[in-house]
């Protein structure tokens, strides 16, 4: 079945620097990837997504970069902003449309 | 829209007792989601329901876990009897899309119930 690892699994960085966060997933037929943002003590909320039939997605200072060869899929968000602190999750569906969630990143924006 | 509504939003319980968390989805959706988060095994579907109809519980730990979907505002997740590994957060989401496709549409989560079994 779909596996799908996320790296790494705390990041932190400087406020204004870039933050990527990446995941590999194992399953080919995989066709949607989703990215979601967990702030402390709130549900998940969809911050971007994208599909296999499109490479690169961007809003705003969020992006979302798709390597359907190499199986990977990563996160980018640029001007990193204290309010972007929280833990970011990816997701891939298998072949039989299952969601298949990562284990999670913590981003820490350091003031 | 008031979002995904789920009640109570803390329990704590006794290890034996049974439990049930609610869960209003978002007016006009038709499929909703069951999720268990541990620090331990992160984000786990338990079940979810397309048109009031359990589509998917193969994430149903066990059979003290059942839940219900009576029609297309409410669902309750139910566990009897509960015991001290069932501490968790309990999530609830909804989406609008079609039945077998349903986990690539988006969802919409509620705020989740933390469940403590002493």
């Amino acid at each position: 079945g779909e596996n799908v690892e996320q790296h790494p699994s705390t990041l932190s960085v400087q406020e204004g620097d870039s933050a990527v966060i990446k995941c590999t997933y194992s399953d080919s037929a995989s066709n949607y990837f989703p990215w979601y943002k967990q702030e402390l003590g709130k549900g998940p909320q969809l911050i971007i997504d994208i599909r296999s039939n499109v490479g690169e997605k961007k809003d705003q200072r969020i992006a979302v970069t798709l390597n359907k060869t190499a199986k990977h899929f990563s996160l980018h968000i640029t001007e990193t902003q204290p309010e972007d602190s929280a833990v970011y999750f990816c997701a891939a569906t298998d072949s039989n449309y299952q969601l298949i969630w990562g284990a999670g990143t913590k981003l820490i924006i350091k003031p | 829209d008031a979002g995904v509504i789920q009640s109570p939003r803390h329990e704590v319980t006794e290890m034996g007792q049974e439990v049930t968390l609610r869960c209003k989805p978002i007016s006009g959706h038709n499929s909703l989601f069951w999720y268990r988060q541990t620090m331990m095994r992160g984000l786990e579907l338990l079940i979810y329901f397309n048109n009031n109809v359990p589509i998917d519980d193969s994430g149903m730990p066990e059979d003290r876990f059942s839940a219900k979907m009576p029609n297309a505002s409410f669902s309750t997740l139910k566990i009897q009897p509960s015991e001290p590994r069932d501490s968790a957060v309990y999530f609830c989401a909804s989406s609008y899309g079609g039945r077998l496709n349903a986990l690539e549409n988006i969802q919409y989560f509620g705020a989740g119930t933390r469940l403590s079994v002493l």
